[in-house]
């Protein structure tokens, strides 16, 4: 069975740094894109950037670009979203989701809230 | 990279179809590469539709998907209350990058 599984909530202060992982298993991590998705409260998916374990080939987008830094371990089938310096606009629930052709597999969420 | 427009809602009564529309431009819609989400309150979204009109396994055949030029469309006939929810569509854009639509509220009277 496919699963990504994510890293708890957060609680986070206004410039601090953070990383929230998704862990993937029951399948080859390597060979299938994994994307990020941000929803802020009561807002809608916003697309924010993929990344292919198998040679770390990463897109953003636009809106992104720049804020937030995805990576993969594929030694340990692991993605991640990293801030280097978070705003309070940062607070959202954040998915991972597999694409092999749609994102058919996502993981449970990762709920950041950043206030001072 | 403009959000895909779909109404802010729909609804239906049980039993009927509704369609929930997602316009784009020829680089995003224009490619075959539409999904669409299936979002209950305090849930992850689900995938229903991919490449515009291909269902994953276990999902109802009441959930159909099209496109005609750059409006992609979903469909779900024989409307449940378990239908109700947030409907997202998604596409592959011409910045090698995806984009979602605001989502649809689907209301199940």
């Amino acid at each position: 069975e496919v699963q990504l599984v994510q890293s708890g909530a957060e609680v986070k202060k206004p410039g601090e740094s953070l990383r929230i992982s998704c862990k993937g298993s029951g399948y080859f991590f390597s060979t299938y894109w994994i994307g990020w998705v941000r929803q802020m409260p009561g807002k809608g998916l916003e697309w924010m950037g993929i990344i292919y374990p198998g040679n770390s080939e990463t897109r953003y987008s636009p809106s992104f670009q720049g804020q937030v830094t995805i990576s993969a371990d594929k030694s340990t089938s692991t993605a991640y979203l990293q801030w280097s310096s978070l705003k309070p606009s940062d607070t959202a629930m954040y998915y991972c989701a597999r694409h092999p052709g749609g994102f058919d597999s996502w993981g449970q969420g990762t709920l950041v809230t950043v206030s001072s | 990279q403009s959000a895909l427009t779909q109404p802010a809602s729909v609804s239906g009564s049980p039993g009927q179809s509704i369609t929930i529309s997602c316009t784009g431009t020829s680089s995003d819609i224009g490619y075959n590469y539409v999904s669409w989400y299936q979002q209950h309150p305090g849930k992850a979204p689900k995938l229903m539709i991919y490449d515009v009109s291909y269902r994953p396994s276990g999902v109802s055949n009441r959930f159909s998907g099209s496109k005609s030029g750059n409006t992609a469309s979903l469909t779900i006939s024989g409307l449940q209350a378990e239908d109700e929810a947030d409907y997202y569509c998604c596409s592959y854009t011409s910045s090698s990058s995806w984009v979602f639509g605001g989502g649809t509220k689907l209301t199940v009277l």
